[in-house]
């Protein structure tokens, strides 16, 4: 049973650019949660996502940024207009229950590195 | 404001010492606590996970932790570290009532020295 696949590992996009970030659950995981990782700082919740539905994005910045868990394929985090301070690593995790379902623990991925220059 | 804080930023040790990681939080109610590793160059990895019954809990890789409710901690503890416990480690809290997010604190480093 692979783990949480994140793609890329690494990310170089230019100021204004656009970047997209994969995430393949654990199989049979339908929840999936972002995390974002500024450099010297733990990791802060951004959004988390069932199932084509956005469950908690009161993590996500106001503009630019957005995401999705669509029926078929990974979920995506899409930053548009990259600027410098959206340098950071960006973590996936899954796991196969929500709140309340008994079983909440989250499995990780290896994260994105997006690096803006 | 409601935070989760880990008072070592960077912890060195030599093989064989003991160890302990320092988490407090500040929420009120019902709580589910974590502690989370992770190695050089890997993704993050669950040591344990505190979610009721006995506040001591093991973990993997000899890893124990203590939930003290009136203190607000879940400090992390190892009785003798090895060189391959070299990691960053990161105490969460997700608070029950609330829709399955992590709050981490800011991590801690751990180097071991051989």
């Amino acid at each position: 049973n692979a783990g949480v696949m994140q793609n890329p590992r690494h990310l170089v996009r230019r100021r204004g650019q656009e970047a997209r970030l994969r995430c393949s659950p654990m199989k049979g995981h339908s929840h999936v949660y972002w995390y974002r990782q500024l450099p010297e700082e733990g990791l802060k919740f951004m959004v988390y996502l069932q199932k084509e539905n956005i469950i908690d994005e009161s993590g996500m910045p106001k503009e630019r940024f957005s995401a999705e868990f669509p029926k078929e394929g990974p979920s995506i985090l899409r930053i548009q207009q990259v600027v410098r301070g959206d340098s950071a690593a960006y973590f996936c995790a899954s796991s196969p229950g929500g709140p309340g379902q008994g079983n909440t623990e989250a499995f990780f991925g290896q994260g994105t590195r997006l690096t803006v220059v | 404001a409601q935070s989760v804080s880990q008072h070592n930023h960077h912890v060195i040790l030599s093989e064989a010492a003991s160890l302990e990681l320092g988490c407090n939080y500040s929420y009120g109610g019902t709580v589910n606590l974590f502690w989370y590793v992770q190695y050089p160059g890997q993704h993050l990895q669950l040591l344990l996970k505190y979610f009721s019954g006995d506040p001591l809990v093991k973990g993997i890789k000899g890893f124990e932790a203590e939930f003290i409710k009136s203190k607000f901690s879940f400090n992390l503890r190892k009785p003798s570290v090895q060189w391959s416990d070299t990691a960053e480690y990161f105490c969460a809290v997700m608070r029950s009532s609330n829709t399955g997010k992590l709050i981490f604190g800011q991590g801690t480093t751990l180097q071991v020295k051989p």
